[in-house]
């Protein structure tokens, strides 16, 4: 498809257990974003990627999330020992755009995570 | 810190009259300024967007008015639709990449 791809749409885990969820951005999309969204609430930044390279990880909660884009294309957001409060929409969002301070991305539909 | 924020977690409006939805920013050296709708279980959509020399930009159906005296950002829906009911996102970034969001509107339209 032409927008951003993402897998798991649902995941149910138990407490404790590792997850992983993976994003396909539009093809050529130099920058890489995750986002959570937890229930009622607006997305949260979590990490940002500029080709290959994590521009800027600060919007990790912890050292439990990691991600990594080796290719410069997909990447996978990784979550270990996870917890309830873990439970939220991760969402993933790619854009063309060179300057970072134009805003336009283009977002997935989202990995809808829930931890037992 | 900064903080972006709508005046109103929700809205009702008759289908076919104009919806204006109210968002304030705190951060005062914010220079670019977006609207996301979102859908129920889909990701946000860009709707438009305002640079801080602007204040006001038009798109199909939609206006976004912005005052940075009061810092205050709105977008206005004109004859809105079914279709139009989502959340509605206001985000901003500083001289920076990270969006920020506020907590959204929840846009309902009565036929």
């Amino acid at each position: 498809g032409a927008g951003v791809s993402q897998t798991p749409s649902n995941k149910v885990t138990e407490k404790g257990k590792y997850v992983e969820l993976r994003c396909d951005p539009i093809s050529g999309h130099t920058a890489l974003y995750w986002y959570r969204q937890s229930l009622g609430q607006g997305p949260e930044f979590l990490i940002y990627f500029q080709g290959t390279g994590a521009a800027d990880d600060s919007g990790l909660p912890n050292d439990r999330f990691f991600a990594v884009r080796p290719e410069g294309s997909v990447s996978t957001l990784k979550i270990q020992r996870t917890e309830r409060g873990d439970s939220a929409v991760y969402l993933c969002a790619s854009s063309p755009w060179g300057d970072p301070n134009t805003g336009e991305l283009f977002f997935g539909e989202g990995s809808r995570l829930t931890v037992l | 810190g900064e903080s972006v924020g709508l005046h109103l977690p929700t809205l009702s409006v008759q289908e076919g009259d104009n919806s204006i939805i109210n968002c304030a920013y705190s951060n005062s050296a914010s220079d670019y300024f977006i609207w996301y709708k979102q859908e129920s279980g889909k990701g946000p959509q860009f709707i438009i967007d305002i640079r801080s020399n602007m204040d006001k930009r038009q798109g199909q159906r939609v206006t976004v008015l912005l005052n940075k005296t009061v810092k205050h950002l709105s977008l206005q829906i004109a004859a809105t639709q079914p279709g139009d009911s989502a959340v509605y996102f206001c985000a901003e970034t500083p001289p920076s990449y990270k969006l920020s969001f506020g907590a959204g509107t929840t846009v309902t339209v009565r036929a």
